[in-house]
């Protein structure tokens, strides 16, 4: 079955510095490709998707790619701040019925310490 | 702005009681969702509802049932609550044409 597979973590970085969390999926159509971000005591919100081959999602500095070929959608942004420490989630949509699922991956603990 | 609210943000229950968590979206979405969330193991599927009086079990339903008896409200029901059922629960909806799924704050629920 559809499967979604991320680095764990925790990960911690330095304020200004580069970051990628790495996510690989598996999926036997063409799914949509999700990042969703957990900020602590908070429910999951959407951070960006991308529905098709090589599309860029991007938002708040955060960007991934949807790499069809590498089975990838790679999370980066060039210069962390303080307030993006949070969980981060990979997910895909394999979109057959109105009500599909979102699998989602097991999540990236992310720490940015000043 | 959208929004899903969910009946309490902490809990603590007895083993063997019976437990209802509620869920409220006020966007008129056809579609919610219950997840638990443990560390390690990201988010799993419970139950969803894709019309009021309709459900389908998710990837772990044992121990659990829900209700959907109007569109905008979805409960969780922990028929006899157990040690192994602590956790954090997550509920979220989404449009019958829409991809992406709104969450709530979540509920901790602690079992003793």
């Amino acid at each position: 079955g559809d499967s979604v597979t991320q680095m764990e973590g925790p990960v911690t970085l330095s304020e200004e510095a580069f970051l990628t969390i790495n996510c690989t999926y598996t999926a036997t159509g063409y799914p949509s490709l999700f990042w969703y971000v957990q900020y602590p005591g908070e429910g999951l919100q959407l951070l960006l998707k991308a529905t098709k081959a090589d599309d860029k999602g991007s938002n708040k500095g955060f960007e991934a790619t949807y790499r069809k070929e590498t089975t990838s959608f790679h999370l980066e942004k060039g210069s962390v701040q303080v307030s993006d420490s949070a969980v981060y989630f990979c997910a895909l949509s394999d979109a057959k019925t109105s009500y599909d699922k979102v699998i989602f991956g097991p999540g990236t603990s992310l720490s940015v310490i000043p | 702005d959208v929004k899903v609210t969910q009946s309490s943000r902490y809990l603590v229950k007895r083993t063997g009681e019976k437990v209802f968590l509620e869920c409220v979206q006020d966007m008129d979405h056809e579609n919610m969702f219950w997840y638990r969330q443990d560390p390690g193991l990201g988010l799993r599927l419970i139950y969803f509802s894709y019309d009021v009086k309709m459900k389908e079990k998710g990837d772990i339903p044992e121990g659990y049932s829900v209700s959907r008896e109007k569109k905008e409200r979805f409960s969780l029901i922990l028929e006899s609550a157990s040690t192994n059922q602590t956790s954090m629960y997550l509920c979220a909806s989404k449009g019958q044409l829409q991809e992406t799924q709104y969450f709530g704050p979540g509920t901790r629920l602690l079992v003793l």
